[in-house]
């Protein structure tokens, strides 16, 4: 399968923990995305690299969120301190640079319920 | 604020019906209108991308127009069948603004009876 993937599918924590989640794009993208999505919503944008540079993040990621790419390869979200509002569908996006007709491919996301 | 507005939220056909769904974006510094597939339990699945006034795109039996100016899109199903019940989203990217930033709408969720 050459799609992208994240790890875990899904995720149940307690208030307080910490989590990671793991995306794996599709190999040669440059581009790597992060979107949440709660209830009811559709996705919104958190963060975005490019190779390893992160060069935006939403106002919606707060200081408990960070996100990295070491190698411009896979990428790693982290929660800290993980609260009931964190509860959502984490999604996964990555795309080669194109101009307008650039395509960000989605992976399946991983779902997190806090307790 | 930027936002992207779909309708009907849900929709409800049976097998064989054609149908229909509206996306609304903001007219200016227009720059491209995606629309995605997304099936339960799977990855949201690109279907378009769309970036001139005027443009018709086609995959199947499902097609979608554009229109900058005014700032909508229409995605169409042509004989829907069971395996087209899906959530379909629109996502719009303003120039100018973030290169990797779409905005999402709240989808249109599809469910064909057979």
């Amino acid at each position: 399968d050459t799609g992208v993937s994240q790890n875990p599918r899904h995720k149940i924590t307690k208030r307080g923990q910490n989590v990671t989640f793991r995306c794996d794009p599709i190999s040669e993208h440059n581009r790597l995305y992060w979107y949440r999505q709660t209830l009811g919503q559709g996705p919104e944008f958190l963060t975005y690299f490019q190779n390893e540079a992160q060069l935006e993040k939403s106002r919606l990621l707060s200081d408990r969120f960070s996100a990295e790419r070491p190698k411009g390869s896979f990428s790693t979200l982290e929660i800290q301190r993980t609260e009931q509002g964190d509860s959502a569908m984490y999604l996964c996006a990555s795309s080669i640079s194109f101009g307008e007709q650039e395509t960000q491919y989605f992976g399946p996301g991983t779902r997190l319920l806090v307790l | 604020i930027l936002n992207v507005e779909q309708s009907p939220q849900s929709l409800h056909v049976q097998e064989g019906d054609s149908t229909n769904f509206t996306c609304s974006f903001p007219s200016s510094n227009f720059y491209a209108l995606h629309w995605y597939r997304w099936e339960t339990a799977k990855s949201p699945e690109a279907l378009f991308v769309m970036t001139l006034n005027g443009d018709e795109k086609k995959k199947g039996r499902i097609s979608a127009t554009l229109n900058t100016k005014e700032g909508y899109s229409y995605l169409y199903i042509k004989g829907s069948q069971p395996e087209d019940s899906a959530t379909y989203l629109c996502a719009f990217l303003n120039y100018g603004g973030s290169q990797g930033n779409l905005i999402f709408g709240k989808g249109t969720k599809l469910s064909v009876k057979p």
